[in-house]
């Protein structure tokens, strides 16, 4: 099946700086490749996802890369501000019907 | 009002004994999952709910089981609780767009 590496597990960044969180997964089939994002004691929030017909999505600060011939994407939070911190997710999926498979999660910290 | 609501968010259990999480979804979603989130693990898939009384094991069903006789309504069900089943449990529905929707979570401790 799907396995998903998060490369780093934690994320010390300066307000106002990008913070970089990158995702290998092993399966050529896989399609769909959403971010999530976890507030301390909360339930995972969809942030932004990317299909594999794009490399490239953005969304206001948020930006997403796939390089499917690497089976690696990445998200990047550009201007970062103290409530980016969070831990956040990816995942990686084709056959929706089995869900998703997660990365381990990466925890975001912005200080000022 | 796009929310997916966990009971109970607390639980603390004797080992041996029932358990029994519920989620309610107010999307009309026909998919819902329950997942298990441990430190070290990340979040594991236990059972995948296509719709009512449509069913299937996720990668760690062992030890658990689910009913779903509404659309909006997914139980997990734990017969005779174990230690090692002391997790965080988020349930979560998909929409068409495959994004999935997260509640907040039901801690179970087994003791």
């Amino acid at each position: 099946g799907e396995k998903v590496e998060q490369h780093e597990s934690t994320l010390s960044v300066r307000e106002g700086d990008s913070a970089v969180i990158n995702c290998t997964y092993t399966d050529t089939a896989s399609s769909y490749f959403p971010w999530y994002k976890q507030e301390a004691g909360k339930g995972l929030h969809f942030v932004i996802d990317i299909r594999s017909n794009v490399d490239r999505k953005q969304s206001q600060r948020l930006i997403v890369l796939l390089d499917k011939k690497a089976k690696r994407f990445s998200l990047h939070i550009t201007a970062t501000q103290p409530e980016d911190s969070a831990i956040y997710f990816c995942a990686a999926g084709n056959n929706y019907a089995q869900g998703l498979t997660f990365g381990l999660g990466t925890r975001v910290s912005v200080f000022p | 009002d796009m929310k997916v609501t966990q009971m109970p968010r607390y639980l603390i259990k004797r080992m041996g004994e029932n358990v029994l999480l519920e989620c309610g979804q107010d999307m009309s979603h026909e998919t819902m999952y329950w997942y298990r989130q441990d430190p070290g693990l990340g979040l594991q898939l236990i059972y995948i709910s296509y719709d009512v009384d449509s069913n299937s094991e996720g990668d760690i069903p062992k030890g658990y089981r689910v009913s779903r006789k509404k659309r909006e309504h997914f139980s997990l069900i734990l017969d005779s609780a174990k230690t090692n089943q002391t997790s965080v449990y988020f349930c979560a529905s998909r929409n068409s767009g495959n994004t999935l929707y997260f509640g907040e979570g039901s801690r179970l401790i087994v003791v």
